[in-house]
């Protein structure tokens, strides 16, 4: 079985702080793909990064970084110099493969991030 | 605007009740989802189609019902067979099943009365 646990369920910081949020997963997947969503309190999910198995290579897109290590079955969300915007639940998936050879995601329970001003 | 819709946005229940839950997408995606979230609780698939006129169960399909008659839509009932009904109900798409990410649509919270 497949499992993505996301160990921080609430996270508080300051504005301007730095924070990571943990993803550790199980699997037995050679081939896998690993995401984050973002979810602010209207609901919705926010896409935010998609990364393959074989890509190492650690991720930054403005503010945002991800930090993949396959080693350790990790990958983390780094927030530099967070906002208020930054402010709600954050999803780590994991892709899965099942019949039909389609695949579906499993999802951490997530982490809530509050950022205060 | 291409995106994914999902009405209404909340929606109530009365003991024995069946409902259903609207959602479209326009983005020519083949691939659809229905997730339920519980607070405090990641999401968990209900039912997912690769395509059109085909649909599979998901992790806790017992209680409802889809089907998949055109490509953009994706509706899921709730029927009185499911006995905690109440959360937040994502509706979700892909491009094709296979590892494509999903993008998701706002979401119906379904509360009974």
């Amino acid at each position: 079985a497949q499992k993505v646990t996301q160990a921080q369920t609430e996270i508080s910081v300051v504005e301007k702080e730095d924070v990571t949020l943990d993803c550790v997963y199980e699997t037995r997947d050679t081939t896998y793909y690993l995401f984050w969503y973002k979810q602010p309190p209207s609901g919705e999910l926010v896409f935010l990064i998609r990364r393959n198995s074989f890509d190492e290579q650690n991720e930054i897109s403005g503010r945002y970084s991800w930090n993949f290590q396959k080693s350790t079955s990790s990958f983390n969300f780094t927030i530099t110099a967070s906002q208020v915007v930054d402010s709600a639940v954050y999803f780590c998936a994991l892709s899965e493969a099942s019949r039909g050879g389609s695949e579906k995601l499993v999802f951490g329970k997530g982490t809530k991030l509050t950022v205060n001003p | 605007d291409g995106g994914i819709t999902q009405s209404p946005k909340y929606l109530f229940r009365k003991e024995g009740q069946n409902v259903t839950l609207s959602c479209e997408q326009n983005l020519n995606h083949d691939a659809m989802y229905w997730y339920r979230q519980d607070p405090g609780q990641g999401l968990r698939l209900i039912y997912y189609s690769q395509i059109v006129n085909d649909f599979q169960k998901g992790d806790i399909a017992e209680g409802y019902s889809v089907s998949r008659e055109k490509k953009e839509s994706f509706p899921l009932t709730v029927t009185s067979a499911q006995k905690n009904p109440t959360a937040f109900y994502l509706c979700a798409s892909s491009m094709t099943a296979a590892r494509e990410t999903q993008y998701f649509g706002p979401g119906t919270r379904l509360l009974v009365l």
